[in-house]
């Protein structure tokens, strides 16, 4: 059974820091792994996702990478902004089952 | 490109009353998953529709059901509401097999009073 861990849970930096946010997850099977952002209250939206064959994904200031061998992901963020702050979930799957969720890494940039 | 759409947005319901809740999903995609998220906690799976069956289920008591629409909508139903059945309900839509990039909606609010 997937299961998935995020660290740290709660993050606080000054705005233009360079910050990365860590996913590991138990089953090395994982097929896919995408990362999103959650504002309050709100729907999730789609990051990166890093598909089996790749090992990593890029977006503007938004690096993703993923080690099947270590179970391990990391989102880095470069020159952090305060539009940045949000709640960053990341998700994996087995191929053909549904995504597993971690718990999310709290991130506020402050001013 | 609409996107994945939820109804309602926002929902209040009393112990033991039924809820329906719905979701279009995005223009080109065929397949549907529901998760209920409780404050603090990241997504949980509930379960998967593709060509109007279900596909796979999450741990979720059979209070639980759903259904999909041949136009690829699709609704999940909760009967005898809980207290912890309160929750941001969010919908996911994407290509079969499911291994692909999932689009969510902006979810379902629904408090049980």
């Amino acid at each position: 059974k997937q299961e998935v861990t995020q660290i740290p849970a709660a993050l606080s930096v000054p705005e233009g820091e360079n910050l990365v946010l860590n996913c590991s997850f138990t089953d090395s099977a994982i097929y896919n792994l995408q990362w999103f952002r959650q504002d309050p209250g709100k729907g999730l939206t789609s990051l990166l996702l890093i598909q089996s064959s790749q090992r990593e994904q890029t977006s503007g200031r938004l690096n993703a990478s993923l080690d099947k061998s270590s179970g391990r992901s990391t989102l880095y963020i470069a020159a952090s902004q305060p539009g940045d702050s949000a709640t960053y979930l990341c998700a994996g799957d087995n191929y053909g089952q549904n995504f597993v969720f971690g718990p999310g890494t709290r991130l506020s940039v402050l001013p | 490109d609409a996107g994945v759409t939820q109804s309602p947005t926002h929902l209040i319901k009393t112990r033991g009353q039924q809820v329906t809740l719905r979701c279009s999903p995005k223009s080109g995609h065929d397949t549907v998953s529901w998760y209920q998220q409780a404050l603090g906690q990241g997504p949980q799976f509930i379960f998967q529709y593709y060509e109007e069956e279900e596909r796979q289920r999450g741990n979720f008591p059979d209070r639980f059901s759903g259904h999909q629409f041949p136009n690829y909508s699709s609704e999940l139903n909760v009967n005898a509401l809980l207290l912890g059945d309160s929750a941001l309900y969010l919908c996911a839509s994407s290509m079969f097999p499911p291994s692909y990039e999932q689009y969510f909606g902006p979810g379902t609010r629904l408090t049980v009073t």
